[in-house]
């Protein structure tokens, strides 16, 4: 139990356009997901929390008009890199908590390349 | 605010041998504490999840101790293996439905 599907896997987009990333909880409900970003050889950055039915909380310099992120069932959050740039190149994972006993779950990762 | 360290940073060792994965944090009053193992561009895998209540958790050759007075957990590896190659991190979290607090990891690698 408590499988999180994360999708793309990888997307390629010019500079300028919109991505969207998908994050699915395929066996469970999730009220809150946590979306992360990584660069190469270093620690998940957690980038904002999304809560089902309301607005996402954001850490501390993640600019919340770039990274869209919507919650707007149970199962499903989405966060949408608007006019993407070349810096913003990087993996992206969403988790979520299947309950007590599952703690913490992890999407496979998006690798977002921005040309 | 809740720290999270690991170390050793990176650890080689030949196969067979045990590993020791060691977690520290600064805050004891965590809600569990979860080891996760990263391959290279995958998403994390959760190995063990540790409640504030226990002191350890087993599965297979993992063996996960957790002591919150003092502030520490460790990962044993038993009989290692080259498939056990990977990015071993830890996360403690303050109460349920809060984000997690990462270490930065601990980069393992088994030479056949």
């Amino acid at each position: 139990g408590a499988v999180v599907s994360q999708h793309p896997s990888w997307v390629i987009c010019k500079s300028g356009t919109s991505v969207k990333i998908e994050c699915r909880s395929l066996d469970f409900q999730a009220t809150t997901m946590f979306w992360y970003r990584q660069f190469p050889k270093q620690s998940l950055m957690l980038m904002a929390t999304s809560n089902e039915g309301s607005k996402a909380t954001y850490e501390q310099g993640v600019e919340k008009d770039k990274f869209l992120i919507n919650h707007a069932s149970l199962t499903l959050s989405t966060l949408t890199v608007t006019s993407a740039h070349p810096e913003d190149s990087s993996f992206y994972i969403c988790s979520a908590s299947g309950g007590v006993d599952y703690g913490y779950t992890f999407g496979s990762g998006t690798r977002l390349t921005v040309v | 605010k809740q720290e999270v360290t690991q170390i050793p940073a990176a650890l080689s060792v030949p196969e067979g041998e045990n590993l020791v994965l060691n977690c520290s944090f600064t805050d004891s009053a965590i809600y569990n504490l979860q080891w996760f193992r990263q391959d290279p561009g995958k998403g994390l895998t959760s190995l063990l999840l540790i409640q504030s209540s226990q002191r350890e958790q087993t599965s297979g050759r993992l063996n996960a101790s957790l002591d919150k007075s003092s502030g520490r957990s460790t990962l044993y590896i038993a009989a290692s293996q080259p498939g056990d190659s990977a990015t071993y991190l830890c996360a403690v979290i303050k109460a349920a439905g809060n984000k997690l607090t990462f270490g930065g990891g601990t980069r393992v690698l088994v030479k056949p």
